[in-house]
């Protein structure tokens, strides 16, 4: 199995400031042969089910502000929202498609 | 618009069988698959495994093969999960979701199902 460690896993940032979350892969989910990084973000509130944020590593979901962003490289990725909003506070997940079981991260917990 | 409801909560003592549903509109329910996703309580996302609505076939992790049965009933739009042999670390939210292929992203969430095993 692939296994998908974030960091940190919780974070304190105040309101516009940038908040960077990472996420680790035990193995790369880039696919060489359409180059595409099999890594999706997911935002969840308390309550809540998940929210799908990010896709392919980097492509934002429909109706996803802008400020948040997704990077990285075949086992090293990024989720970045660039200036924290009150309703951002959230638990945020990666999670990989590259090969079943389709694992998660264990999360990280954004507060202000 | 896009809806996946699931059944309500259940109360299961340990040993019992839990058998949730998943009932799909506001799309074509055969265009894309559905995963089961747990969530214990204060605890992360845990993938389950996946079922293709249009042939019915199915693959599970392997935590939880020869206890979990995932279904669909094209009539109705609905897909199952059983999962047997409950014990108290079963107890989660249960999440269906979608995802347009196989090797895909989950676009869309079910509001969950809580089970509570306990004797």
């Amino acid at each position: 199995d692939i296994v998908m460690t974030q960091s940190p896993d919780s974070l304190a940032v105040s309101l516009g400031e940038r908040a960077t979350i990472n996420c680790k892969s035990s193995q790369s989910v880039l696919y060489s042969f359409n180059n595409k990084k099999y890594l999706a973000w997911y935002q969840q509130k308390p309550g809540q089910p998940p929210k799908l944020l990010i896709y392919w590593a980097s492509t934002r979901e429909s109706g996803v502000p802008d400020r948040f962003s997704g990077s990285g490289s075949g086992t090293d990725f990024t989720l970045t929202i660039s200036s924290l909003q009150a309703e951002d506070v959230a638990l945020y997940y990666c999670q990989q498609y590259y090969s079943t079981p389709y694992t998660f991260g264990q999360g990280t917990k954004l507060e202000i | 618009q896009v809806q996946l409801v699931q059944s309500g909560a259940e109360v299961k003592k340990p040993g019992a069988s839990v058998k949730l549903s998943c009932k799909a509109s506001g799309y074509t329910f055969t265009s894309y698959y559905i995963h089961w996703v747990r969530q214990a309580p204060g605890r992360g996302l845990e993938w389950m495994g996946i079922v293709n609505p249009s042939g019915g076939n199915t693959t599970y992790a392997q935590k939880f093969q020869g206890r979990v049965t995932m279904t669909r009933d094209t009539s109705t739009s609905t897909v199952y999960m059983e999962l047997s042999s409950l014990r108290s670390e079963d107890a989660a939210v249960y999440y269906c979701a979608r995802s347009y292929s196989y090797y895909s992203w989950i676009d869309f969430w079910g509001q969950g199902t809580l089970v509570t095993v306990s004797s």
